[in-house]
């Protein structure tokens, strides 16, 4: 099966734009989280979908919003970019409902905002 | 907030050595997740243990968890330099299955010398 698949790799936007990440999930999965990590917070959760239902959203600003299609696949966005907002985003399926089976992680977008 | 906190930060050991690392976490759970991630990549889930489990084994890899206590330990014996890597423990709170979102911590950074 292939793996977890995150696009693009890398990204440098400027402060102000608007940015669209993509994570196709391992098949057969159905639950896709997003989070965000930085060297001074760590791995935050930002949301995680379910069947194209958002079931759970971290503390982040309205600025950050995700959706999931029919087909798994799911995007997040994050508009008008801020200089804090450059982190490693990783995109992880799951096979369960619950957070009892483990995560599958892609290998990220680096997004840089300068 | 972080829900669960690796010790120590970082870890050199030399190669052939076991290495151990903590994390102890603040509400209860029903899970405990250990994963591995190497620089500037996803994470890859190595372990995941229950609450009503005390010990888990898969490979050189050794977890135990003491729910009274909120605390557990990752154990790698015999390391290898292809075990330099961050070790991150990950909890998924106890919300009566509604919550589908692991909080991590900020890792453990191994370093096996050759």
């Amino acid at each position: 099966k292939a793996g977890v698949t995150q696009t693009p790799r890398y990204l440098i936007k400027t402060r102000g734009q608007q940015v669209t990440l993509s994570c196709s999930p391992i098949s057969g999965h159905r639950s896709v989280s997003w989070y965000q990590q930085t060297p001074g917070q760590g791995l935050q959760f930002l949301f995680e979908y379910f069947s194209e239902t958002q079931r759970n959203k971290g503390n982040f600003p309205g600025r950050f919003s995700g959706r999931q299609f029919s087909n798994s696949r799911s995007e997040m966005n994050v508009s008008t970019l801020e200089l804090g907002d450059s982190a490693l985003y990783l995109c992880a399926s799951s096979a369960g409902t619950l957070v009892e089976s483990p995560l599958h992680f892609g290998n990220g977008t680096r997004l840089t905002v300068t | 907030s972080q829900q669960g906190e690796e010790d120590p930060q970082a870890l050199s050991i030399q190669e052939g050595e076991n290495a151990t690392m903590n994390c102890s976490y603040k509400t209860s759970i029903n899970n405990l997740q250990w994963y591995r991630q190497n620089s500037g990549r996803g994470l890859v889930h190595l372990i995941l243990i229950r609450s009503n489990e005390r010990e888990k084994h898969s490979g050189r890899l050794r977890v135990t968890l003491d729910t009274s206590k909120k605390s557990s330990s990752l154990l790698i014996t015999a390391s290898r330099a292809a075990d330099t890597a961050s070790y991150f423990c990950a909890t998924d709170g106890n919300s009566g299955g509604s919550n589908y979102k692991l909080t991590f911590g900020k890792g453990t950074l191994l370093t096996v010398n050759p």
